[in-house]
């Protein structure tokens, strides 16, 4: 069984840095396909796409985000790692950390974690 | 940069009836990938319909009334008939070139 849980601050003050961290199982970010993706929703509003890491340690960011993402891994930890810098007020919202399986559904998320709500607030 | 934009915002239908829901992208996505979830209160998003523009696939577990359709810049999932289950937050996803856009959302509510 697959799955991914979020866990990291439950608030941040403005200018802060955010650090989240997915811890996943079921699945291995060394086997060939294998992506973790990090995606935000602030309350009421739509799913925005952050960052993905794939089994080859490749990195894709958000283009309006990139300067402030950071995605990582730890495959030994079966974790993955997201820093967002420089926290406003608008990046109140719910992260989500979700599976992409690039050899089964190419392009979409089976699986997501439940979410962790972040609020910034000073 | 595209633009996925889903319509309407809300659909306000009784059980048993069709929901038409469209996504409508801002540039034609004839070689990249469009995707539904739905989303219910409190409740990360859920995997609905996958594929390359013009194909879609049900993920496992989703019932048959549930499909995708569309290509270029239309594209239009319908649940062919309301379950009580199925009312929710829809959104459409597409992925290219290693970028991946949600659309806003629409809210299917029992009318």
């Amino acid at each position: 069984q697959v799955t991914l849980r979020e866990s990291g601050p439950a608030l941040v003050k403005p200018t802060q840095t955010l650090t989240l961290t997915c811890t996943f199982s079921g699945f291995s970010l060394s086997t060939s396909g294998m992506c973790v993706s990090w995606i935000r929703q602030p309350p009421g509003k739509a799913l925005e796409w952050l960052a993905l890491i794939d089994w080859e340690d490749d990195k894709y960011y958000s283009t309006s985000l990139r300067t402030r993402l950071t995605i990582s891994k730890d495959t030994s930890k079966n974790q993955v790692v997201l820093t967002m810098t420089n926290m406003d007020l608008v990046d109140t919202a719910t992260y989500y950390c979700a599976r992409l399986d690039r050899g089964y559904i190419q392009g979409a998320f089976d699986i997501w974690g439940q979410g962790t709500m972040v609020t910034v607030s000073s | 940069e595209i633009v996925l934009t889903q319509s309407p915002g809300t659909l306000s239908l009784s059980p048993g009836e069709r929901a038409t829901l469209s996504c409508r992208a801002s540039q034609s996505v004839t070689s990249s990938y469009l995707a539904w979830y739905q989303q219910k209160p409190g409740q990360a998003p859920r995997l609905l319909i996958y594929g390359a523009s013009g194909a879609s696939t049900r993920a496992p577990g989703i019932p048959y009334r549930f499909s995708g359709s569309g290509s270029g810049t239309d594209f239009t999932l319908t649940i062919s008939r309301l379950e009580p289950e199925d009312f929710a937050v829809y959104h459409c996803q597409r992925y290219d070139r290693s970028l991946w856009t949600f659309g806003q959302g629409t809210k299917v509510e029992i009318k």
